[in-house]
């Protein structure tokens, strides 16, 4: 079946630090891809998205590819601030919307 | 205001009672979602909903049950709550489109004594 595999961390920077945060699936088909944020005592937030081969999905100066070739959608951000500690998902959707796969999420922290 | 809400947001209940989480969207979404949160175990899809009367199960769904008569609600039950299912929920709904997202509510965080 579809699943996605992504660093679990904790990952812990400083702050104006690149973040690089791996994710790579496996899936039938031609899913979408998405990066969601949860911040605490929150619920999911869609944080971007691609559709379709080599799409970047990009939002709040966070960025990822849709990467077909390397089955990855890994999620940067050129200098990260405090305000981004959170937990990070990565998921696909296939099957028309009803079949969600989250990876097990990665934790953030970004110190001053 | 438009968007998926639930009720409660949290709730503290004995073992062997039954719970009912509340689930609400207001933008006529086909799709809806449980989800449970723990740590060490990530998002879990208890049980899913892609029309009014038209439920399954997803990866953990023993222990619960769901309904949905109306498309714009999709209650839990527990219907004798354990320990186990202390947890956070997640409701969530969708299009259905293959592009579009899930769009979450806040959760409601049990305590099973």
């Amino acid at each position: 079946g579809d699943s996605v595999t992504q660093m679990e961390g904790p990952v812990t920077l400083s702050e104006e630090a690149f973040l690089t945060i791996n994710c790579t699936y496996t899936a039938t088909g031609y899913p979408s891809l998405f990066w969601y944020v949860q911040y605490p005592g929150e619920g999911l937030q869609l944080l971007l998205k691609a559709t379709k081969a080599d799409d970047k999905g990009s939002n709040k100066g966070f960025e990822a590819t849709y990467r077909k070739e390397t089955t990855s959608f890994h999620l940067e951000k050129g200098s990260v601030q405090v305000s981004d500690s959170a937990v990070y998902f990565c998921a696909l959707s296939n099957n028309y919307g009803q079949n969600f796969v989250f990876g097990p999420g990665t934790r953030l922290s970004v110190l001053p | 205001d438009a968007g998926i809400t639930q009720s409660p947001r949290y709730k503290i209940t004995e073992t062997g009672r039954q719970v009912t989480l509340m689930c609400h969207q207001t933008w006529s979404h086909s799709y809806m979602f449980w989800y449970r949160q723990d740590l060490g175990h990530g998002l879990r899809l208890i049980y899913y909903s892609a029309a009014a009367d038209i439920t399954d199960k997803g990866e953990v769904p023993d222990g619960y049950v769901v309904s949905r008569s109306k498309t714009e609600n999709f209650p839990l039950t527990l219907e004798s709550a354990t320990r186990s299912q202390t947890s956070v929920y997640f409701c969530a709904s969708a299009t259905g489109s293959n592009t579009g997202e899930l769009f979450f509510g806040e959760g409601s965080r049990l305590t099973v004594l």
